[in-house]
């Protein structure tokens, strides 16, 4: 299977803040990493998919970049709706797998 | 508006079956991979399986093989996530999740995810 680590597990930051968060593959998933968003309570989100696009409704603070093994998730300015859990998601191999999570929270 | 709705919480115990339904609307049901991914308390995401409707395709994770069965039934556009005989360890929230069919060349396995339902918390005790 291939592995997927995301860093760090957690941050804390603040509203207007620029936040980036990585993901990692144990090898490569070409350009089939996609990003979501988890809110408890609230059904997960597709922010971005085959690792730099920004699926339809989705607020162009958020951005995603990376080929290969190394992939980044960046908000360009933090909003108080976005403190929630991101997960990194491969769809390149079966099984599909996700990374860990980042957790952002409010500092 | 594509819309996927779980049945709600269940509290079982440990060796009984269960099965919960996720009902898919708002777009053609059978053109569509389907499946489920499992969230185990304070865990990350786990991919289980998935289901093509329109051939009932279907594929689990090494992980999951054996441990769970996905069927559907194309008349309610509706998929279900079974238990033979549940175990405390299947206590989790599952969510119903829809596979876009675009962004995925002949090179991968399959496309990103785009649709999730609201989830459904299983929980197994004695």
């Amino acid at each position: 299977d291939i592995q997927m680590t995301q860093s760090p597990s957690s941050l804390s930051a603040s509203v207007g803040d620029r936040v980036t968060m990585t993901c990692r593959a144990s090898q490569t998933v070409s350009r089939y990493l996609h990003w979501y968003q988890l809110k408890p309570g609230r059904a997960p989100k597709l922010l971005i998919f085959t690792a730099s696009s920004l699926q339809g409704g989705v607020p162009s603070r958020f951005s995603g970049s990376g080929s290969g093994t190394d992939f980044t998730l960046t908000i360009s300015s933090l909003q108080p709706e976005d403190f929630a859990t991101y997960y990194c998601q491969q769809s390149y191999r079966s099984p599909l797998t996700f990374g860990g999570g980042t957790k952002v929270e409010i500092k | 508006e594509v819309q996927l709705l779980q049945s709600g919480a269940e509290v079982k115990k440990p060796g009984e079956s269960l099965r919960i339904s996720c009902k898919a609307s708002g777009y053609d049901f059978s053109t569509y991979w389907i499946g489920w991914v499992r969230q185990m308390p304070g865990k990350g995401l786990e991919w289980m399986a998935i289901v093509y409707p329109d051939d009932s395709d279907t594929r689990y994770s090494p992980s999951f093989q054996g441990q769970v069965s996905v069927s559907i039934d194309k008349s309610i556009s509706t998929t279900y996530l079974q238990w033979n005989s549940l175990r405390a360890s299947d206590t989790a929230i599952y969510y119903c999740v829809r596979h876009s069919r675009e962004g995925c060349d002949a090179d991968c396995y399959l496309p990103h995810i785009d649709n999730w339902g609201q989830g459904t918390q299983i929980t197994v005790s004695s």
